[in-house]
């Protein structure tokens, strides 16, 4: 059973394009919701958060909007960089659980010069 | 300051074979956490630890073992490996910070392949 559903699973976007990947989750007791960029050859690392309470949340080129009736949120990079080319996992956790992540399938996102 | 470190990052086993994978961190963090990763499936978490002495079963613990007989270690085990277990294996640690979720921090992984 996945949790937390992503797409899409592969993404091509030209430089200075938006990029944006989807994810859908099921668990309502979910409170946290974390994207994470991972390089080849690299483990992922913390790119944005967020928590339900708010519906967006910026950092730079980077945006999380969060549809808490619909149970979706997305990121969104503007300005898209070939820097940018890594791959993508949304997750989903809750407090009182270990800090354990529920990751979705993951997204690589390809930017072309 | 090397952060989280896995040991080692490729290793080929064959059927029935054991190994046990090490995960380091040098930041004093109270959980730590294996992953698995494959391809169109994310990651997904095997063991986990929230203090020294304590594991807990992840998403896809069978096959697998763990230890944390160290705060700063955790040890993720193989008895007998089978092909299914081929993965790139992730270890990630976190700080407990009661009321606020902490950001996992990942080793650059460990590419195990079964014949």
């Amino acid at each position: 059973q996945q949790q937390v559903k992503q797409s899409p699973q592969s993404l091509i976007v030209q430089k200075g394009g938006i990029s944006i990947i989807n994810c859908a989750y099921e668990n309502t007791a979910f409170d946290y919701f974390p994207w994470y960029q991972q390089f080849p050859g690299k483990g992922p690392a913390l790119l944005i958060a967020i928590r339900p309470d708010v519906s967006e949340k910026k950092e730079g080129r980077f945006t999380i909007s969060f549809n808490k009736s619909a149970k979706q949120f997305s990121l969104h990079i503007m300005d898209s960089q070939p820097g940018d080319s890594a791959t993508y996992f949304c997750a989903a956790s809750m407090l009182g659980q270990g800090g354990k992540l529920i990751f979705g399938q993951g997204t690589e996102l390809s930017v072309k010069p | 300051n090397a952060g989280v470190t896995q040991t080692p990052k490729f290793r080929v086993l064959k059927t029935g074979q054991s190994m046990t994978l090490l995960c380091a961190q040098d930041m004093n963090h109270e959980y730590m956490y294996w992953y698995r990763q494959d391809p169109g499936m994310g990651l997904r978490l095997i063991h986990y630890s929230v203090g020294e002495g304590t594991t807990a079963k992840g998403e896809v613990p069978d096959g697998y073992n763990v230890s944390r007989l160290k705060k700063q270690n955790f040890l993720l085990g193989l008895e007998s490996a089978a092909p299914s277990q081929t993965s790139v294996y992730f270890c990630a640690s976190s700080y407990s910070r009661g009321g606020n979720h902490q950001p996992q921090h990942f080793g650059d992984g460990t590419r195990l392949s079964i014949l």
